[in-house]
């Protein structure tokens, strides 16, 4: 079982630069969402979807993207990549909101 | 306002020598406590669910329980790879919707 599937693993960008962080799930979840994981803080919700085609803002939305085409891919934009936003990206999922998450291995992000 | 705290932020333990992680918590409308497993470089991986005060659970050495301001994670005759960061995280209800609020990790080093 794949599970939750992020790519890439690692990635350098330059200020300004635009990306696209990968995410897809074989497990036919509904919810699926982006946290970001900095040092001394704890994980923090960036976006969220409960559907294919629905999605909303977490915590710390600004500079990001999200679409949810369909169940599987969950994709997350950085528009204009910024220091800020150097830091460990997970994807989860589950089932239905308020069950437990499913995390993918993550993407460590460099933004210099 | 909604927060989630844990200690200690880092344990070192011979192995076989128990000790309890600690999760405290002040949130409005608890859904749910979770554990997660964390190790380097690895997505947080799911160990338990708690719901109801006094509620118990049980995995291999690993024992979490649940008060209404907080959570112990007993770890009982710890081994090597045990070794990990352990995530507390709550799950909390606001006018309908639900929100997760991670804690910072407690960093658990078990020595052979």
């Amino acid at each position: 079982n794949a599970g939750v599937t992020q790519t890439p693993k690692f990635q350098v960008l330059k200020t300004g630069q635009s990306m696209t962080l990968q995410c897809a799930q074989d497990m036919n979840h509904e919810y699926m969402s982006w946290y970001r994981q900095d040092p001394g803080m704890g994980l923090r919700l960036i976006h969220y979807s409960v559907g294919a085609g629905i999605t909303d803002q977490g915590e710390v939305p600004n500079g990001y993207n999200v679409s949810r085409s369909t169940t599987e891919d969950f994709p997350l934009r950085l528009l204009s990549a910024a220091p800020s936003q150097t830091s460990v990206y997970f994807c989860a999922s589950s089932s239905r909101r308020g069950e437990k998450l499913f995390f993918g291995s993550g993407t460590q992000l460099s933004v210099l | 306002e909604d927060q989630v705290t844990q200690s200690p932020e880092a344990l070192r333990l011979q192995e076989g020598e128990s000790s309890s992680l600690n999760c405290s918590y002040t949130v409005s409308g608890l859904r749910g406590l979770f554990w997660y497993r964390q190790d380097p470089g690895k997505g947080p991986e799911f160990l338990f669910t708690l719901y109801s005060a006094g509620e118990e659970k049980e995995k291999e050495r690993l024992k979490a329980t649940l008060t209404k301001k907080e959570s112990f994670l007993h770890i009982t005759a710890p081994k090597p790879e045990d070794s990990a960061t352990y995530l507390c995280a709550v799950q909390a209800t606001t006018s309908g919707t639900y929100k997760y609020i991670f804690g910072t990790g407690t960093r658990l080093k078990v020595l052979a």
